[in-house]
């Protein structure tokens, strides 16, 4: 089975940086996922990674480490838009289910 | 091309009614899965559906069953509903054989509320 934890909430400020750490076990590791939700709509995608090391995508960035059942998503410049929850997702090697994390409400201050 | 669209997006049901969820898939799609996502929860796997068969179910009893049509196109059943099985259920499609890092697009879920 799968056990992802991920913080409850964060705040930061317009401008800043802010990091979502998630740590995971799991059996029959396929990948680690990063999705934005915001209230009352779909999950979309952010990022994957399935290699250790630094994924960025522009103002946002994801890090795994596989040894140690570790990610964050960094998210840097922050606007207003970027309030929203981010979900953590691990993908098993035997079959195309993806378990999420309980979700982090980033809430981003003027 | 067309993402994934559920219908309807707000449902209210009796405790103990029969309910169905409609999702059709991404154009080029061929696989459905389900997810429940209860209130400030991450979305819990039901079941993934791939040529018209279950391929995978999660932590749901059997009245949570589902269908999967020769265009893709899928349906969620859940009969004798309980006050718990109210949640937002998010439906994705996928292209089996790619794995799960490629498209798996989720649609913008119906919100079941049972009284």
């Amino acid at each position: 089975g799968q056990n992802i934890d991920q913080p409850t909430e964060m705040t930061a400020t317009e401008g800043a940086i802010v990091q979502i750490n998630c740590t995971y076990q799991t059996s029959g590791f396929n990948g680690l996922f990063w999705y934005q939700q915001h209230a009352g709509e779909a999950p979309t995608f952010l990022s994957y990674n399935v290699l250790d090391g630094l994924e960025e995508k522009g103002r946002f960035s994801s890090f795994l480490s596989r040894s140690k059942g570790y990610s964050y998503l960094l998210l840097k410049e922050l606007q207003m838009k970027d309030s929203a929850s981010y979900l953590c997702a691990v993908g098993s090697s035997n079959d195309y289910k993806l378990s999420f994390g309980a979700g982090t409400t980033v809430t981003v201050r003027a | 091309e067309t993402g994934v669209t559920q219908s309807p997006t707000h449902l209210i049901k009796t405790r103990g009614q029969q309910v169905t969820l409609r999702c059709s898939s991404q154009s080029g799609h061929n696989t459905v899965s389900w997810y429940q996502q209860a209130l400030g929860q991450g979305p819990q796997f039901i079941f993934q559906y791939y040529r018209e068969e279950e391929n995978g179910r999660g932590n749901f009893p059997p009245r949570f069953s589902g269908l999967q049509f020769p265009n893709y196109s899928s349906e969620l059943n859940v009969n004798a509903l309980e006050l718990d099985d109210s949640a937002l259920y998010l439906c994705a499609s996928s292209l089996a054989g790619t794995g799960v890092n490629y498209g798996y697009t989720f649609g913008s879920g119906t919100r079941l509320t049972v009284v």
